[in-house]
């Protein structure tokens, strides 16, 4: 089944633990991107990735990184999480073409952050 | 850079009634314009898209209008019925080498039986 899996689903920490939260893909999307969802502010971008080893920031970067070493796999890191990040995080990815192929996105990671 | 703004934020309709949600956004660039719809506690997916070069798409009970020179697209649904229930979220995404897609604040919309 074509898919984007994120994982964890939930995850509670404490300030300052570092963590991280995986996404991959099986449909072979050259384009992967990490939004956060927060009640009245809607999907904002927080990093996306071109393709293998391009990465580049989103609106809200702050806090944040990444990594695609591997074609299929874009994990998102919080090197030191803050109360701020706490958040629904969503991985999406899509093709990269002129067609506008969909946006598809991941199952969501609800992180809270004490 | 682009900016997506979605009204109204809320919105309750009697099952049977349309609904209407309308987006504004600021950069003309842009040519391509989904809605997503999230169903609580799920992902958002994508229930229909225009491009700039259509005034209209419709597909069943949803449309999709948009005014390239106003700089505004709407989501019409007829016929709501209970599962129509979701938040919903417009989008815009510039032109083919920016692949960056800037969502609206979405819309709460809530069918009433």
């Amino acid at each position: 089944e074509a898919q984007v899996t994120q994982n964890p689903r939930y995850l509670i920490t404490v300030t300052g633990k570092k963590l991280t939260v995986t996404c991959s893909q099986n449909m072979n999307h050259e384009y992967m991107s990490w939004y956060r969802q927060d009640p009245g502010l809607g999907l904002r971008q927080i990093y996306y990735s071109m393709n293998v080893e391009v990465t580049d920031k989103g609106d809200v970067p702050e806090g944040y990184k990444v990594s695609r070493k591997e074609k299929r796999n874009f994990p998102l890191i919080l090197e030191s999480p803050s109360p701020n990040q706490t958040s629904l995080y969503f991985c999406a990815s899509r093709f990269t073409d002129s067609g506008n192929s969909p946006l598809h996105f991941g199952n969501g990671t609800r992180l809270t952050v004490t | 850079g682009e900016n997506v703004e979605q009204h109204p934020s809320t919105l309750s309709v009697q099952e049977g009634d349309s609904a209407v949600i309308k987006c504004t956004y600021s950069d003309s660039a842009s040519n391509y314009f989904p809605w997503y719809k999230q169903e609580l506690g799920k992902r958002p997916q994508l229930i229909i898209d225009i491009r700039s070069n259509v005034g209209e798409k419709k597909d069943q009970r949803i449309a999709v209008t948009l005014n390239k020179t106003a700089k505004h697209f709407s989501l019409h649904i007829t016929e709501t019925q209970p599962e129509d229930s979701a938040v919903y979220f417009c989008a815009a995404k510039a032109d083919f080498g920016n692949e960056k897609l800037t969502f609206g604040t979405g819309t709460r919309l809530t069918i009433i039986p």
